[in-house]
């Protein structure tokens, strides 16, 4: 099964507006993360968020979480070019030796316009 | 500010050879992921190391990889005998306590099997 599915597959804005990017889940999870990627680059740790936090500020990031629906948005509030990049969001489940495996999503792709 | 470096950057290798990527994790993380992203694909996770021993390790990881922590800061991947399907990027990554901790990647290698 699919765990972690954002939407949308991208997103294209102006720059100065917000994007607002979602991330669906199936299984409990101890928490949920997500990720930034430039092209062909590695993965940036943004934010961690608990399964009982309900949501989550760092910057310009604001991340919330509702387990009861097992889903979670990152919105980018007054983007920049910069922000151009694809962004996924990772589950990391609790059962019996877990050791922090991620599940990932498969991303959705923003784009930026100056 | 500590972070999780890869080495190579990029690797070509002949199908059959055997590669090995090296990672350095931040110092004080006491768990150690290997993951990698095929071209358009999600990244997958492939192996965790604790205590220098694999603690949990995914389908894809079969008989032909292998992981070792050879001394106190490098963390290897080796891969046998390269296959075609085998290109992907590999990213290493490593947290704090492993469970429920943020995990921080490298800027991975991109494998190309020729």
């Amino acid at each position: 099964s699919q765990q972690g599915e954002e939407d949308p597959q991208a997103l294209s804005i102006q720059e100065g507006e917000n994007a607002t990017m979602n991330c669906s889940y199936k299984t409990s999870i101890n928490n949920l993360q997500w990720y930034r990627q430039n092209s062909g680059r590695g993965l940036v740790h943004l934010i961690l968020i608990r399964s009982n936090e309900r949501e989550k500020h760092s910057g310009r990031l604001r991340v919330t979480l509702d387990t009861s629906k097992k889903s979670s948005s990152l919105l980018i509030t007054a983007s920049r070019a910069a922000d151009t990049a694809s962004y996924f969001c990772a589950t990391d489940r609790p059962y019996s030796g877990n050791t922090g495996k991620l599940i990932f999503g498969q991303g959705t792709t923003l784009q930026v316009k100056p | 500010e500590p972070e999780v470096t890869q080495t190579p950057s990029h690797q070509v290798t002949q199908m059959g050879q055997e590669v090995i990527l090296r990672c350095v994790p931040i110092s004080n993380h006491l768990y150690f992921y290997w993951y990698r992203q095929i071209l358009g694909q999600k990244v997958e996770f492939l192996v965790s190391f604790y205590n220098n021993e694999i603690s949990e390790k995914s389908e894809i990881f079969d008989d032909q990889f292998s992981v070792e922590r050879p001394d106190g800061s490098n963390f290897t991947l080796k891969i046998r005998s390269t296959k075609l399907e085998d290109s992907a990027m590999y990213f290493c990554a490593s947290s704090e306590w492993g469970q429920d901790t943020e995990a921080f990647f490298g800027q991975g290698t991109r494998l190309t099997v020729v």
